[in-house]
């Protein structure tokens, strides 16, 4: 079936470190975003890239649609950067299906 | 330009209670959709709108229901609320159909249940 899985689970950095997130999708995409869940459990958009590469300061993200992965990128990290990181995937031949979230990077940024 | 508004943020009821939750999407958007986030099952789809009309419904009980109106403003409704339904309630909305579109979330409404 339809799978959007995230890795790695968990990450610890120091504060200054860079880090990549991956997000690997089992079909063909029409749309897909990078959100980050604040501690407060607001979802806020980061990227919406089914495809190409763009950046937004110390963050930038990737998508190789014809291998099925995409990349989050975070340079010099800084402890506001803690939170979930979701990758969230609508498939191109699915339908109606909504948008399928995988279960998040979870990420803690140290002083 | 005003976000996606959600109300309202906390709430506590207790087993066998109704909670009306209300999602207000951003200017010009008609497409909200509803997810429930708990920590064992992640982000969940409940509910997704249209113009007034159900598109797509998740894999939940008939309890939960929801609604769209015409100022594209929606309203979700869990009737006989037991413990498991104490989650994060998350609201999106975008301009058209999903596909293309970038979507945006509320802050969510935190439901407990006692």
């Amino acid at each position: 079936g339809i799978q959007v899985e995230q890795s790695p689970p968990d990450l610890i950095l120091q504060e200054g470190a860079n880090s990549t997130l991956r997000c690997n999708f089992s079909d063909s995409v029409n749309n897909l975003q990078w959100f980050h869940q604040n501690p407060w459990g607001q979802l806020i958009n980061l990227f919406y890239i089914p495809s190409g590469t763009k950046q937004n300061g110390r963050l930038s993200a990737t998508t190789v649609a014809t291998e099925r992965y995409s990349l989050l990128y975070i340079s010099s990290s800084q402890t506001t950067d803690s939170g979930v990181y979701f990758c969230a995937v609508l498939f191109r031949n699915s339908g109606n299906t909504p948008l399928v979230f995988g279960k998040g990077t979870r990420l803690s940024v140290i002083a | 330009k005003a976000g996606v508004t959600q109300t309202p943020r906390y709430l506590i009821k207790t087993r066998g209670q109704q909670v009306t939750l209300s999602c207000s999407p951003i200017s010009g958007h008609r497409s909200v959709s509803w997810y429930q986030q708990t920590p064992g099952q992640g982000l969940q789809f409940l509910f997704e709108y249209f113009s007034e009309t159900q598109r797509n419904k998740g894999n939940f009980p008939g309890r939960f229901s929801g609604r769209q109106f015409s100022n594209s403003r929606s309203e979700m409704n869990v009737s006989t609320l037991e413990l498991g339904d104490s989650a994060l309630y998350l609201c999106a909305s975008s301009s058209g159909q999903f596909s293309g579109n970038t979507i945006y979330f509320g802050e969510g409404s935190w439901l407990t249940v006692v």
